[in-house]
């Protein structure tokens, strides 16, 4: 079945270092590829999203790429915040030929600590 | 704008006690969801709704039953839970239009049973 395979953490960086959090992905036909952001006590917030190959998502100075050759969906920032410390999952979306059926398959996500 | 509601925030039940988590969406989302979240596990599903009157088990179902009566809410029951059942639990609601779908999230419900 269609998985996610993130880097597993903890991450520990200084302010304004390069971030990169590695994602791959098995899954059939064409799933479309998230990345959720958790803080501290809340739920999940979507960071960003891509869903068709060679689509890059980006917000909040995050970035990702949907490559479908290497199936990765990789996490980058140039320069981290501590206010980026948060736990992050890579996720992805079944593909179905009816359509969407609303479900996420998570990775197990990667605790990133921002030390100023 | 609430978006997707879960009650209650935190709970602790004792071993076979049975308990209802609810959610609720004002979106007028079809899709709904349950997952619970482990150490180390990531979030797993274990049921899901593409539409009222319509569920169906996702990864971990067992200990779990839902039921999806109107668009706006999706209950979990647990009917008699146990110490595994411990968890963090999250409540999504999303849309897809074709390949454009997203996923909005609860703030969770922290479970303990004892």
């Amino acid at each position: 079945g269609d998985s996610v395979t993130q880097m597993e953490g903890p991450v520990t960086l200084s302010e304004e270092a390069f971030l990169t959090i590695n994602c791959t992905y098995t899954a059939t036909g064409y799933p479309s590829l998230f990345w959720y952001v958790q803080y501290p006590g809340e739920g999940l917030q979507l960071l960003l999203k891509a869903t068709k190959a060679d689509d890059k998502g980006s917000n909040k100075g995050f970035e990702a790429t949907y490559r479908k050759e290497t199936t990765s969906f990789h996490l980058e920032k140039g320069s981290v915040q501590v206010s980026d410390s948060a736990v992050y999952f890579c996720a992805l979306s079944p593909f179905y030929y009816g359509g969407s059926q609303g479900n996420l398959i998570f990775g197990k996500g990667t605790k990133l600590s921002v030390k100023p | 704008n609430a978006g997707v509601t879960q009650t209650p925030k935190f709970q602790v039940l004792k071993t076979g006690q049975s308990m209802t988590l609810q959610c609720a969406q004002d979106m007028n989302h079809e899709y709904m969801s349950w997952y619970r979240q482990d150490p180390g596990m990531g979030l797993r599903l274990i049921h899901y709704s593409v539409g009222a009157g319509i569920t169906d088990q996702g990864e971990v179902p067992n200990g779990y039953n839902v039921s999806r009566s109107t668009t706006e809410d999706f209950p979990l029951r647990l009917l008699s839970a146990a110490p595994s059942q411990t968890s963090v639990y999250f409540c999504a609601s999303s849309y897809s239009n074709g390949l454009n779908t997203e996923a909005f999230f609860g703030q969770g419900t922290r479970l303990t049973v004892v």
